[in-house]
């Protein structure tokens, strides 16, 4: 399996203007997770989805971050209008609830730079 | 809400030191527990767990044990080497939900 792949995994963007970054989970699994990663705040959880339906997005920062996960193979995190504050390193992970096997798995993550 | 604490970095040590990292939680009912490595330029990998109270989670020479009457899972290494430079992150799984929350990272540095 390619593992979690995620893409752009470099993106410059000038404040106000739209961001989308994109992930395809690891095929099977049912659980999906969108962090942030900063110096200043560690790795924060945004939001998570199981069989593609938002379980927890209290991480969401504000209103100009949403996210989306249309089917099993594919989920969007947008950021409408960016700002530098926004300048992270943004990580999808997946991970598959059944039995005992609680492991997460992480992409290579996207490095957003927001002038 | 359930939160993860662990030592400031950076740790800088020589070759064959002891390691030592330290990690606390609070959380309600009985979470799981778990230590993640960041090499340079990569995600997150999976180095070891433990999902109930006095387990030993174990890979690589590394150890973390479960202590429910301290709420600890510290880190630890008898001697470690160049190669285990890395970020390590200490997480928990809350109990009944799939919430994984991350402490904010220890980054050790090792020195020949």
């Amino acid at each position: 399996d390619a593992g979690v792949i995620q893409s752009p995994r470099h993106e410059v963007t000038e404040m106000g203007q739209e961001v989308t970054l994109r992930c395809k989970p690891i095929s099977g699994h049912d659980y999906l997770f969108w962090y942030r990663q900063t110096m200043m705040r560690g790795l924060e959880l945004l939001i998570y989805f199981n069989n593609n339906v938002p379980i927890d997005d209290s991480g969401m920062p504000e209103d100009r971050f949403s996210a989306k996960m249309p089917n099993a193979s594919f989920s969007t995190l947008k950021i409408q209008p960016s700002e530098p504050r926004d300048s992270a390193v943004y990580f999808c992970a997946s991970s598959f609830s059944s039995g005992n096997n609680e492991k997460l798995f992480f992409g290579s993550g996207t490095q957003l730079s927001v002038l | 809400g359930d939160s993860v604490t662990q030592m400031e970095g950076p740790v800088t040590l020589s070759e064959e030191a002891f390691l030592t990292i330290n990690c606390t939680y609070t959380a309600t009912g009985y979470p799981s527990l778990f230590w993640y490595v960041q090499y340079p330029g990569e995600g997150l990998q999976l180095l070891l767990k433990a999902t109930k109270a006095d387990d030993k989670g174990s890979n690589k020479g590394f150890e973390a044990t479960y202590r429910k009457e301290t709420t600890s899972f510290h880190l630890e290494k008898g001697s470690v080497q160049v190669s285990d430079s890395a970020v390590y992150f200490c997480a928990l799984k809350s109990s009944g939900t799939y919430k994984y929350i991350f402490g904010t990272g220890t980054r050790l540095k090792v020195l020949a």
